[in-house]
């Protein structure tokens, strides 16, 4: 049973616009959620974080967005640049344990 | 920022034989490790935790006499692939927990075993 999920396998966006990456979770305990990038061959590295006290983080060109009521997160990149074209996985834990659920990925493309 | 290393990055084997995957927490303690598997166009599975000191605690469906795993040192965690098989081809990757924030976690690079 997938407790993350990522609906949108793909996303294409002209570069400077925003990209917008979404993440829906069902388990109502995780309480900190990340958003990690991998480019193709490499692990992912992590990129932002949030946690349930807070509805909003940002840092940089990224911003995370929860709204807990509907169970959702999403990540905002702007401007994109053609250096952000790679795959995004969200993902979410319950404060109790290390264990991070992942969601299916959103491969992103910046086009130039 | 901490990191965590894999070796190989990459390894072809014949089918039948056993694979040895390293992770390593180069600047940094990890009394707990976790191995991922990463499916083609799907999520990273999460296999097992990795205890140092005691045994490994195993997700549900994922065979622990195949996939051995041994935390022998604060620093060190292996996944052995037991008898792989082509369907064992996959990339692997272990992650470990920063010790100062335990919710963000440092990926290894990855490996990539491809089964003959």
């Amino acid at each position: 049973d997938q407790q993350v999920k990522q609906n949108s396998p793909s996303l294409s966006v002209q570069e400077g616009r925003i990209s917008i990456l979404n993440c829906d979770y069902t388990n109502s305990m995780f309480d900190y959620f990340l958003w990690y990038k991998k480019y193709p061959a490499e692990g992912p590295t992590f990129l932002i974080s949030i946690s349930s006290i807070k509805d909003k983080n940002e840092d940089g060109r990224f911003t995370v967005f929860l709204n807990k009521s509907a169970k959702h997160l999403s990540l905002h990149i702007v401007p994109s640049q053609p250096g952000d074209s790679a795959v995004y996985f969200c993902a979410a834990s319950e404060s109790t344990g290390n264990q991070f659920y992942f969601g299916t990925g959103t491969s992103l493309t910046v086009i130039p | 920022g901490a990191v965590v290393s894999q070796h190989p990055s990459r390894v072809i084997c014949k089918s039948g034989t056993s694979v040895k995957i390293e992770c390593r927490s180069l600047d940094f303690q990890a009394t707990t490790m976790f191995w991922y598997r990463q499916f083609p166009k799907k999520s990273l599975m999460l296999m097992a935790t990795s205890n140092e000191g005691s045994k490994a605690t195993y997700e549900q469906g994922v065979e622990k006499d195949k996939f051995l795993i041994n935390h022998a040192s604060l620093t060190l965690s292996t996944l052995t692939v037991t008898s792989a098989h082509p369907e064992d081809s996959s990339f692997y990757i272990c992650s470990a927990p920063e010790p100062s924030d335990y919710n963000e976690q440092f990926f290894g690079p990855g490996t990539r075993l491809t089964v003959l």
